[in-house]
């Protein structure tokens, strides 16, 4: 799977939209963008996923480039809830041997703040 | 609807003893995982099972053992623990369209 470049750490103020970058240059086609978050020390959570069309739904949108070489979270108006750390995530396809290699990475920690 | 419950949520062990991890999904999923995750890193992927009846070995499955019981149930067990095996562990259960769905984690130390 194609691995992804995300910054360490990012902030925002709250009710302001935050924009999470992710560099994924080596993404073959048929592999999915993937974006989950974990707050605190608790299970990662599913927020959205796209092949190359954007992406929206009640938690977020997702912006991929055309040439799909990186992509952008967006969280429209972040609130202190959202802080949490971040993953960036592509795995082939939607069959089942795309998670015996998906790997996680160290994400983006996004401190929200009042 | 409790989605993907894992026990316990802590335990403190000595090297060389053993335990199992246990998990269960409500969801009906196909494909169930077991991850680990050390301070400060991402998740690392132990074992999974794509079925019930089947298991594989993912990333890091050395000094780890499992068991798909039946389509709900996936342990994972430590036969001798190492102080190398501290960390939160977490399992996971996943349906066709790849969306993986998380338990809150069980912490273990190994002292």
């Amino acid at each position: 799977d194609a691995k992804t470049t995300q910054p360490p750490s990012m902030d925002c103020a709250e009710g302001r939209a935050a924009n999470l970058p992710c560099n994924h240059s080596t993404i073959s086609g048929n592999e999915y963008v993937y974006w989950y978050r974990q707050i605190h020390s608790q299970g990662p959570q599913y927020i959205i996923h796209g092949l190359k069309n954007n992406e929206t739904n009640e938690m977020a949108s997702l912006i991929i480039t055309e040439d799909r070489k990186s992509s952008t979270l967006i969280l429209p108006h972040a609130t202190l809830r959202d802080t949490a750390v971040y993953y960036c995530i592509v795995r082939v396809g939607q069959g089942n041997t795309g998670f015996q290699k998906l790997v996680f990475g160290t994400g983006t920690r996004l401190l929200v703040s009042p | 609807n409790a989605g993907v419950t894992q026990t316990p949520k802590f335990q403190v062990l000595k090297t060389g003893q053993s335990m199992t991890l246990q998990c269960a999904q409500d969801m009906n999923h196909n494909s169930m995982y077991w991850y680990r995750q050390d301070p400060g890193m991402g998740l690392r992927l132990i074992y999974y099972s794509a079925s019930e009846g089947t298991t594989d070995k993912g990333e890091v499955p050395n000094g780890y053992n499992v068991s798909r019981l039946n389509k709900r149930e996936f342990s994972l067990r430590l036969e001798s623990a190492a102080p190398s095996q501290t960390s939160v562990y977490f399992c996971a259960s996943r349906e066709n369209t790849g969306e993986l769905f998380f338990g809150e984690g069980s912490r273990l130390t190994v002292l």
